[in-house]
């Protein structure tokens, strides 16, 4: 069974620092990831995702992915953050056909210093 | 493209009581999920479909709840006997026709509250 682990409850950080969420993910074949945002009151916004070719990723907001296949890792970074990233963070893995939907992690709940 | 939308977004009701929720997918788009969220916890799928079939079901998903999507257009989940427990988000994603990447697009939410 697949898996996702977020292992940062919450994370503080300054505004204009630079930031790292961390994903570990279980799978057996090639997974599919994604980061998904979720600020209070709205639903799930994609950040990135990844499933094949580049493991370096792009996605809106200014947010990169790394996957790294060895260590099973899926890790959001952004170069200097802003107030309004402060939400709530998903990694999550989904297979390929998409039949069982995706399994998320718990999040992290990112807060922004000023 | 008016994105996924949700009604009710906000339910209260009484132990016992059935609700039911409608999820209106993006337009065109084929398939269908339906997920639960609980306080502190990332989403928890249900249950999916193609069209109108309802082709997966979780363990999560107990004899007391239902979902339908007739004519493949929108869906609605029924919850019959609420229970406290049963109080959480329930969201519901979207996925166009031959979207390889399995992209889900997610609707804003109902917030169920079982008093």
């Amino acid at each position: 069974a697949q898996s996702v682990t977020q292992p940062d409850i919450h994370i503080t950080v300054s505004e204009g620092a630079s930031l790292e969420l961390r994903c570990n993910y279980s799978y057996g074949a090639t997974p599919y990831l994604f980061w998904y945002v979720q600020s209070p009151g709205q639903g799930l916004q994609l950040l990135l995702k990844y499933f094949s070719g580049d493991t370096l990723v792009q996605g809106i907001k200014g947010f990169e992915a790394e996957f790294k296949r060895s260590q099973s890792s899926f890790n959001l970074r952004k170069p200097s953050v802003h107030w309004s990233d402060a939400a709530e963070y998903f990694c999550a893995v989904g297979a390929w056909g998409g039949a069982d939907g995706l399994t998320f992690g718990k999040g992290t709940h990112l807060i922004i210093q000023p | 493209d008016t994105g996924v939308s949700q009604n009710p977004r906000h339910k209260i009701t009484k132990r016992g009581q059935n609700v039911t929720f409608r999820c209106d997918p993006i337009s065109e788009h084929n398939r269908l999920y339906w997920y639960r969220q609980t306080l502190g916890q990332g989403p928890e799928f249900l249950t999916y479909f193609q069209n109108e079939a309802q082709l997966e079901k979780s363990r999560l998903l107990s004899d007391r709840f239902s979902a339908e999507r007739p004519k493949g257009s929108f869906s609605t989940l029924e919850i019959q006997r609420t229970e406290q427990g049963d109080s959480a988000m329930y969201l519901c994603a979207s996925v166009g026709i031959g979207q390889e990447t399995y992209e889900q697009y997610f609707g804003p939410g109902t917030r169920l509250t079982v008093t």
